[in-house]
């Protein structure tokens, strides 16, 4: 069954590092989203992106977030200087025209 | 302001029992309500999908029903299982179309099943 990937599983890095959290959605998807959960709480929208282009984004996603669909498979999120809370975990999720989201396995970022 | 509430914040309950989650939204416009699984550090998982004009929906042992007019929704889990234990997250979709930002996330409840 096909399934959207997360890589890495987990993250570990020092405040102020810029990390790279990237995604497989699955293949004939169009429209990808990057979601966080901070341990305990809930999950929250970062971003939408369709037609190589953000669509939709909270006010969690500012200028030190970014998103890239950098060769047609991966989707990436970067995070330029991370801050402590930033900490939590990372769901990228994708979806075909009519169908629902399917959700990565998530990456657990830790900034140190 | 758009919210999803649920109830219980957690629950405990022996392998074999059947249990009922609550989820109160407020959210507008309503395009659909959705359950999903998700276990401690991993992704959630889609468990039921529901329509304004859908009243109930079972995908096994798991039976949500949608009250529109009151805005509630439960999810009622038959003959539990170990692993049933989980979180189980209400999620409303807003707007029109497909916009999936406007995915608005209960706290979810965590529930426990013990042998």
């Amino acid at each position: 069954e096909p399934e959207v990937t997360q890589t890495p599983s987990h993250q570990v890095t020092q405040m102020g590092q810029e990390v790279i959290l990237r995604c497989v959605p699955i293949s004939n998807h169009l429209y990808f989203y990057w979601y966080r959960q901070i341990l305990g709480q809930k999950v929250e929208f970062l971003v939408s992106f369709y037609n190589n282009e953000i669509s939709e984004k909270s006010e969690i996603f500012d200028d030190q977030f970014s998103v890239e669909r950098p060769d047609g498979s991966n989707f990436t999120l970067k995070i330029r200087s991370t801050k402590l809370e930033d900490s939590a975990m990372y769901f990228c999720a994708s979806r075909a025209v009519n169908t629902e989201a399917f959700f990565g396995q998530g990456t657990r970022l830790t900034v140190v | 302001k758009n919210q999803v509430e649920q109830s219980p914040q957690s629950l405990i309950i022996l392998e074999g029992k059947n249990c009922t989650l609550q989820c109160n939204y407020t959210v507008s416009p309503f395009s659909n309500l959705r359950w999903y699984k998700q276990d401690t550090g991993r992704g959630p998982v889609s468990l039921t999908i529901m329509t304004f004009s859908e009243n109930t929906k079972s995908n096994g042992r798991y039976t949500a029903t949608l009250d529109a007019d009151t805005k509630q929704s439960s999810l009622h889990i038959t003959a539990s299982q170990l692993s049933d234990s989980a979180s189980y997250i209400c999620v409303v979709s807003a707007g029109y179309g497909g916009s999936q930002g406007n995915l608005i996330f209960g706290k979810g409840t965590k529930l426990s099943v013990k042998p």
